[in-house]
């Protein structure tokens, strides 16, 4: 089966960087995707990683180890409106056509 | 541009009442997924559609509940004879389909049917 873990919350000053980690385990990779959902709202894509390394987005960036099973999304500059809960999600096996998720790190940016 | 549409948006129900939530996905996605989830917990994948096609069911997705999506466009999950334990968020999704999922082709969430069962 498949285990995606991610710490439950975080807390960070306004301006500041933060790093939400996820660890992964499948039967097969195929792809780590991180999604941001607002309280009440729903998930909205922020980034996909395959190959290992860093991805950048403006504030955002992602970084994958395939090795090691292992994830992060990195905010900069943060700002009060990124206080929502960061989802990580992988397709179960490979060629899957559906995410996983894990619980999601709620984070609260603070001033 | 529409994204996934959900309807109704909240719903209360009483326990042991059948309930029926419609998803209108993004025009010319083929896949249409349904997920649940509740306070504090990523959404759980309950069953997806390719085009008219019901492909994979979760072990999560008991008898009570149906999903149909009859001309590979809108989709309805029903749930039977309500239970407390069903009170969540149900949301919706959809892809474009054809290919494995990857940044061009990711998952698109409507906003959710909330459940109630009192």
């Amino acid at each position: 089966g498949q285990n995606i873990d991610q710490p439950t919350e975080m807390t960070a000053t306004e301006g500041a960087i933060v790093q939400i980690n996820c660890t992964y385990q499948t039967s097969g990779f195929n792809g780590l995707f991180w999604y941001q959902q607002h309280a009440g709202e729903a998930p909205t894509f922020l980034s996909y990683n395959v190959l290992d390394g860093l991805e950048e987005k403006g504030r955002f960036s992602s970084f994958l180890s395939r090795s090691k099973g292992y994830s992060y999304l990195l905010l900069k500059e943060l700002q009060m409106k990124d206080s929502a809960s960061y989802l990580c999600a992988s397709p179960p096996r490979a060629g899957s056509y559906q995410l996983t998720f894990g619980k999601g790190t709620k984070l609260s940016v603070i001033p | 541009d529409t994204g996934v549409s959900q309807n109704p948006r909240h719903k209360i129900t009483k326990r042991g009442q059948n309930v029926t939530f419609r998803c209108d996905p993004i025009s010319e996605h083929n896949r249409l997924y349904w997920y649940r989830q509740t306070l504090g917990q990523g959404p759980e994948f309950l069953t997806y559609f390719q085009n008219e096609a019901q492909l994979e069911k979760s072990r999560l997705l008991s008898d009570r509940f149906s999903a149909e999506r009859p001309k590979g466009s809108f989709s309805t999950l029903e749930i039977q004879r309500t239970e407390q334990g069903d009170s969540a968020m149900y949301l919706c999704a959809s892809s474009k389909g054809l290919r494995t999922l990857s940044s061009g082709n990711t998952i698109y969430f409507g906003e959710g049917s909330w459940l109630t069962v009192v």
